[in-house]
C-alpha cells in the first residue's frame, strides 16, 4: 500500500524564520515520484518540485529547499526566511510506477502561517 | 499559454440535476485527471484519461462521467447531483503520468 503522512497539521511561524515541513511515505515500489504543491488561500493548486526515486539529490530554489532521504523514505520541505506570502497549506504526494493511471497519493496537508 | 482552465469557478445544484464542468488546457498534454478535495479526505482522483479517446475510472468514480475527445479538453459531467458531490473539483494535465500535473483553479460545487 502506499501512503503519504504529514504529520504536521498547522505551523505558526514568524516571518523571517526557517520551517520545515516533514513528509514521510510508504511504498513497496523501487520506481516513484515525490511531489510538493503549494495550496494559497486564493485555492489553486501550485507544483513546486518532483523529485524521482534515484535521484537523492537535495534541491534548493531560492528560499526553498527539498531534502530527499530513501533511508527514511522523507521528504522535508524547508522554506528559509518565511515571508507572509509563505501562507498556505502545502501538500506532500507519492506518485508510485504501478499506481492507477498517475494517481498522486496526497498527504492530508500542513498548513503554515506566517505571522508578520 | 493559459494552463489548465475550468469553468464554472462557482456552482449550485439542486438534487438530482445534471451538469459539466469544463477543463481544457493549452500545453498539448496526453494526461488529463480530475480529483475532488474534501475537507479530511484530502484530494482523491475521479477519472483520468492518458491520451484522446482513452478514459479510465479512479478511486471516486461513481456518480461522474468523463470523455476525451480532444487532446484539450477533458469535462467531468454529473448526471444526478447528490449533497455527498458538494466539493472542490480540480483539473488536472501532465506529459505523462509520470510527471507533476499542473492543476486548474477549481470549480466549488454545492449541491442542496
Amino acid at each position: 500500500a502506499q501512503k503519504v503522512t504529514q504529520a504536521q497539521t498547522e505551523i505558526s511561524v514568524v516571518e523571517k524564520e526557517d520551517v520545515t515541513l516533514d513528509c514521510v511515505y510508504e511504498t513497496r515500489d523501487t520506481t516513484y515520484y515525490l511531489f510538493w504543491y503549494k495550496q494559497p488561500p486564493s485555492g489553486e493548486l501550485v507544483f513546486l518540485i518532483r523529485r524521482n526515486s534515484f535521484d537523492e539529490q537535495n534541491e534548493i530554489s531560492g528560499r526553498y529547499s527539498w531534502n530527499f532521504q530513501k533511508s527514511t523514505s522523507s521528504f522535508n520541505f524547508t522554506i528559509t526566511a518565511s515571508q507572509v506570502v509563505d501562507s498556505a497549506v502545502y501538500f506532500c504526494a507519492l506518485r508510485s510506477l504501478y499506481n492507477q493511471g498517475g494517481k498522486l497519493i496526497f498527504g492530508q496537508g500542513t498548513e503554515l502561517s506566517v505571522k508578520p | 499559454n493559459a494552463g489548465v482552465t475550468q469553468t464554472p469557478k462557482f456552482q449550485v445544484l439542486k438534487t438530482g440535476q445534471s451538469m459539466t464542468l469544463q477543463c481544457a488546457q493549452d500545453m498539448n498534454h496526453e494526461y488529463m485527471s480530475w480529483y475532488r478535495q474534501d475537507p479530511g479526505m484530502g484530494l482523491r482522483l475521479i477519472h483520468y484519461s492518458v491520451g484522446a479517446g482513452i478514459t479510465d475510472q479512479g478511486e471516486v468514480p461513481n456518480g461522474y462521467n468523463v470523455s476525451r475527445s480532444t487532446t484539450e479538453d477533458f469535462p467531468l459531467r454529473l448526471l444526478s447531483a447528490a449533497p455527498s458531490q458538494t466539493s472542490v473539483y480540480f483539473c488536472a494535465s501532465a506529459l505523462g503520468t509520470d510527471y507533476e500535473q499542473y492543476f486548474g483553479p477549481g470549480t466549488r460545487l454545492t449541491v442542496t
